[in-house]
């Protein structure tokens, strides 16, 4: 059973990067068959793509976040991060790390959520 | 970006009755990539349905998917108890997306 745990501030000031990350356990992140990705969700609203990276290092990003958005990985700890920098209020949400299933592009497992909350 | 508009915004009904959640894209969306899937409060969203119309590992028979291009359809044949969720709709075309949810309430 694949489980993905999030970990990072849950308060971030404003202007400054937002660092998560996310561990995996029971698979392996270098499986060629997913795409490791985030999503959050802002509070009472959908799901929003961050973005996602393969195991090879190849990434992709919601345009609207592309600029401030960067995901990483580490093999050697089974973990993928993610960083977003400039945070605004507008950033507060809780973020979840993921697995994308590229049999059919849909997410299959999630991790439970973290909210990072920026203020000052 | 292919927008997702999924309708009613909520849905009440009482237990044993059936739901039906829609899903409208703003161009076609290739069936193989359409997802639905259940949240509830405080929880991560969980999958239930696959390409459109296949059950996910534990999804019980009486959710179904169904449509294809740009209208897609969530049924829930007998609503249970623990079916009282948000379900969102997503689509993967060049990049994912989602709908903005459905509130299924008790009446």
């Amino acid at each position: 059973q694949v489980q993905l745990q999030e970990s990072g501030p849950g308060l971030v000031k404003p202007s400054q990067t937002l660092s998560l990350t996310c561990t995996v356990s029971g698979g392996s992140i270098s499986d060629g068959g997913y795409y490791w990705t985030w999503i959050r969700q802002h509070p009472g609203k959908g799901l929003e793509w961050i973005g996602y990276i393969y195991y090879s290092g190849t990434t992709d990003y919601n345009s609207s976040l592309k600029s401030r958005a960067t995901i990483s990985l580490d093999t050697s700890k089974n973990q993928f991060s993610l960083k977003l920098t400039s945070v605004t209020a507008a950033d507060t949400a809780v973020y979840y790390c993921a697995r994308i299933s590229l049999y059919a592009y849909y997410v299959d497992y999630w991790g439970q959520g973290t909210l990072v909350t920026v203020s000052s | 970006e292919i927008v997702l508009t999924q309708s009613p915004g909520t849905l009440s009904l009482s237990p044993g009755e059936r739901a039906t959640l829609s899903c409208r894209a703003s161009q076609s969306v290739n069936s193989k990539y359409l997802a639905w899937y259940q949240q509830h409060p405080g929880q991560p969203p969980r999958l239930v349905i696959y390409g459109a119309s296949s059950r996910a590992t534990g999804t019980p028979d009486r959710f179904s998917g169904s449509g294809s291009g740009t209208d897609f359809t969530l049924t829930i044949r007998r609503l249970e108890p623990e079916d009282f969720a948000v379900y969102f709709c997503q689509q993967y075309g060049s990049s994912p997306t989602f709908g903005q949810g459905t509130k299924v309430e008790i009446k």
